[in-house]
Order: C-alpha cells, then sequence, then structure tokens
C-alpha cells in the first residue's frame, strides 16, 4: 500500500486559516487522496478527496500538487470544532476492495 | 439519512471473558468493515465484509475474534477469550459500494477496557 507521512501535530488560531499537509511521493495513478478526521470520542468522519484536480466542499478544500506526491488540507476558518485527528489516506480504486488504512494522523489544536 | 449505529457503547469486562458488539450499518450499504482503535494510533481494519460474504479477514485474530454478518445487514464482532491487549475502540464502518470512490460513514465505536 501506498503511504502518506503527516506532521504529529499543528496548531492553529481560531477562525485563522489551517493547512494541513500531506506527503505521498509513492502515490500510484489509480490512487484517490481521501482526508477523515476523529473528533475526540468519535469515529472518524469524511472530509474530503480528490485525485487530480483541487477540490472544494463546504468542510474544506483540497489542494493536489502537479505531480501528485502532496497534498493540502485547508480549513478556511478554523473553529474550536475543528480540533480533530486529520487522517490522509490512500484509497486504490484499481484494488476493489476499497480499503482505508489509516496512520497517526496530525492531531490540530485550535487556540481559542 | 440514519448513521452507523453500534451498541454498547462502554464496556468493561475483566481478561478470559467473552465480550460482543453489535453493528447496523446504513440501510442499502452493501460493505461493512471492522477496525480497532487502539489509544493513540489510527484504527486498524480487521474484517471487511461484502453482503453476507467476507472479503478480507486477513487481520482478524481468528483464534480469539470472530464476526459475522447474517442476511448482509447487522453484523456482531466477538472476542472470546478477551486479553488485555484488546482494550481498544472497536469501530464499525459501511459504504455504498455504488459510490465505490466515496466516503465510508463510521459509528462512534465501542469502547472496551479489558481488567
Amino acid at each position: 500500500d501506498a503511504k502518506t507521512t503527516q506532521p504529529n501535530s499543528m496548531e492553529s488560531n481560531e477562525e485563522e486559516p489551517v493547512h494541513l499537509p500531506c506527503n505521498h511521493s509513492t502515490i500510484s495513478g489509480t490512487d484517490y487522496i481521501h482526508w477523515y478526521r476523529q473528533l475526540p470520542s468519535q469515529g472518524p468522519e469524511y472530509v474530503i478527496h480528490g485525485l487530480t484536480s483541487n477540490v472544494n466542499n463546504r468542510m474544506a478544500s483540497l489542494a493536489i500538487a502537479e505531480d501528485r506526491k502532496s497534498s493540502t488540507l485547508i480549513l478556511h476558518r478554523a473553529t474550536l470544532r475543528d480540533a480533530a485527528v486529520y487522517y490522509c489516506i490512500l484509497l486504490d480504486s484499481g484494488a476493489g476492495s476499497y480499503q482505508l488504512t489509516f496512520g497517526k494522523g496530525t492531531k490540530l489544536s485550535v487556540i481559542p | 439519512e440514519a448513521g452507523v449505529a453500534q451498541s454498547p457503547r462502554y464496556k468493561i469486562i475483566e481478561k478470559r471473558q467473552s465480550v460482543a458488539f453489535w453493528c447496523n450499518p446504513i440501510s442499502g450499504h452493501a460493505t461493512l468493515y471492522w477496525y480497532q482503535q487502539i489509544l493513540g494510533q489510527g484504527p486498524k481494519l480487521l474484517i471487511q465484509f461484502q453482503n453476507n460474504g467476507v472479503v478480507d479477514d486477513s487481520q482478524l485474530p481468528k483464534d480469539r475474534f470472530s464476526a459475522e454478518r447474517l442476511k448482509g445487514v447487522d453484523s456482531t464482532l466477538k472476542i472470546q477469550p478477551a486479553k488485555l491487549e484488546d482494550s481498544a475502540v472497536y469501530l464499525c464502518a459501511s459504504r455504498n459500494i455504488r459510490q465505490a470512490k466515496y466516503g465510508y460513514t463510521f459509528g462512534s465505536g465501542t469502547r472496551l477496557t479489558v481488567v
């Protein structure tokens, strides 16, 4: 399985943008880049995903490098409710099983 | 749409006892997963079902763990006998096969403490 590398932790001030980086240098052509987040005492929650182009939804934006070896999850205005562990995961659409393999993720702290 | 339901929310048992967890996925989701999450780590896949058949159970410790998904809807994960290292949160997730590239939906999990 292709692997991702994320910082262990990051901090952000409330109402400021947050850029969460992810490196995936061994990504293959059929790998989708997925982001999930896990709030305290809850199961992981889908945030966003993309293949090649940048993506936006109501929760966040995903910026994908042209060579696809890295990506950045962007929270436009961090709130206290965004404090969570964020996981960057490669999902192989060619494998058929669509299994999510989680790393340790990035723990985001939001400072009031 | 209703989410993935799991019960119980918490369970404390003594080592060598048995325990069972229940999961009701989102209606119509053919694929169901059980994950184990040890404190401070990301979730680890235990088993994947497609309808009522097992797709992948390669990481399930079969000497003590078992799972079933009768009729392709609800699923039960059992541990017998439990060990101290089984203390973890057990998460159930489901996915719509017709939206294969899209997200999983996870339940809130069952927190198991083995003493």
